[in-house]
């Protein structure tokens, strides 16, 4: 158990939904990354929050958004679903804004039909 | 950009046969930091390695031990005795600065290992 949590574990929407992630990071860890799974593309960076600010973004589209909140937790929004969105989305939280291990939640599976 | 080649896509070994799974990266950076994880079947991703670019000294840790070599830009990783338990999706990653002054992850495509009884 990498102490960092996700919720929920499965997700099953339809195409135009919109949905939204949940993690809470390992206590005392300031940085929250995101990253997407996919068949297709591999685990893809998506984007990192520290200590409440966006750090750092990668391919996320802009019908995704995140935020990270004041005790630390964050959230993933995803809009506009599309069957391409189905993937893993993974967690991650470290303690530092660099040079430090990720350590990743167990991920929510999102299905989008 | 920073890349990260796993050449082997699936690797199938009887038990107690040792593996080596291949790792390849290209950089622009002169620190960056190399990972190792697991997925289970489970699915969950499972820290095992954290190497800085400045040790290439190889590390063991059980029956696991990883090979760093910076002149060849190749970070191995080698199961000694396999376990069925080993079965899994095994990922190479490479870190990568961004402007915001931290770091992300670049990962490979993974090698899935099937130990067999």
């Amino acid at each position: 158990d990498s102490g960092v949590t996700q919720t929920p574990k499965h997700l099953i929407t339809a195409t135009g939904q919109r949905v939204t992630l949940r993690c809470s990071p390992r206590s005392g860890d300031l940085s929250v990354y995101w990253y997407q799974q996919s068949l297709d593309q591999g685990l893809q960076f998506l984007i990192q929050y520290y200590n409440g600010e966006e750090r750092a973004k990668g391919n996320i589209l802009e019908r995704f958004s995140a935020q990270q909140f004041p005790d630390l937790h964050s959230e993933l929004n995803l809009s506009s679903l599309e069957l391409g969105d189905s993937a893993l989305y993974f967690c991650a939280s470290s303690v530092t804004l660099s040079a430090d291990t990720q350590y990743f939640g167990p991920g929510t599976r999102l299905t989008v039909l | 950009a920073q890349k990260v080649t796993q050449a082997q896509t699936e690797i199938s070994v009887v038990e107690k046969e040792d593996v080596t799974l291949d790792c390849v990266y290209e950089t622009r950076d002169t620190t960056y930091y190399l990972f190792w994880y697991k997925q289970p079947p489970s699915g969950e991703l499972v820290f095992l390695i954290r190497r800085n670019s400045f040790d290439e000294q190889n590390e063991i840790s059980g029956r696991y031990s990883w090979n760093f070599q910076k002149s060849t830009s190749s970070f191995n990783f080698t199961i000694t005795a396999s376990q069925v338990v080993d079965s899994a999706v095994y990922f190479c990653a490479l870190s990568e600065w961004t402007q915001g002054g931290s770091e992300k992850l670049v990962f490979g495509k993974g090698t899935k290992l099937t130990v067999n009884p």
